[in-house]
């Protein structure tokens, strides 16, 4: 089974990137069949999705985020990546990293997540 | 964008009572891409549904999904305590491609 793990750090300054990595576990990015997605939730609101990238390193962001937005992949490590720019306190959110079939486009396996927070 | 709004926003009955969900579209859905999460505090959301009615792996058969077009739903038969969480339902949409979450529903207990 496909166990996730994201790490970076819990405080962003504004203004700054905002920069996380996903350890995937269990699978291989390299294996196809799968896009490697971030999806964060605003405390205490709803999900919004960001952006998939496949193993190729072919990616698409949401459009809403896309100027800001970089996710990378690093398949000798089996870690994928996000970084976000320019970040305010409307970027403070936890941040999920999950697998997406690309047979059933959903988000199977998740990422315990973690809360980043913007602020100076 | 397609926007799903789920209905009602919160919803209160007790353990062994029957629960239905709705997740409507602003426009057609794939019912192939249409899928439902559970989220309970401080956990990731938990895949339920995908295809619309097809059952993820682990999920018990009291969850149950339905729909086509732009109406949707997930009915839990006979609730039980483990049950009480906050529900998702999220679309694909590929001419863009993109991904959307309704704004979820509160499954509380009355």
């Amino acid at each position: 089974q496909v166990q996730l793990q994201e790490s970076g750090p819990g405080l962003v300054k504004p203004s700054q990137t905002l920069s996380l990595t996903c350890t995937v576990s269990g699978g291989s990015i390299s294996s196809g069949g799968y896009y490697w997605s971030w999806i964060r939730q605003h405390p205490g609101k709803g999900l919004e999705w960001i952006g998939y990238i496949y193993y190729s390193g072919s990616t698409y962001y949401n459009p809403s985020l896309k100027s800001r937005v970089t996710i990378s992949v690093d398949t000798s490590k089996n870690q994928f990546s996000l970084k976000l720019s320019s970040v305010t306190a409307a970027d403070t959110a936890v941040y999920y990293c999950a697998t997406v079939p690309a047979a059933t486009h959903v988000f199977d396996y998740w990422g315990q997540g973690t809360l980043v927070t913007v602020s100076s | 964008e397609i926007v799903l709004t789920q209905s009602p926003g919160t919803l209160s009955l007790s353990p062994g009572e029957r629960a239905t969900l709705s997740c409507r579209a602003s426009q057609s859905v794939s019912s192939s891409y249409l899928a439902w999460y559970q989220q309970k505090p401080g956990q990731a959301p938990r895949l339920l549904i995908y295809g619309a009615s097809s059952r993820a792996t682990g999920i018990p058969d009291r969850f149950s999904g339905s729909g086509s077009g732009t109406d949707f739903t997930l009915t839990i038969s006979r609730l039980e305590p483990e049950d009480f969480a906050v529900y998702y339902c999220q679309q694909y949409g590929s001419s863009l491609p993109m991904y959307t979450f309704g704004q979820g529903t509160k499954l509380e207990i009355k």
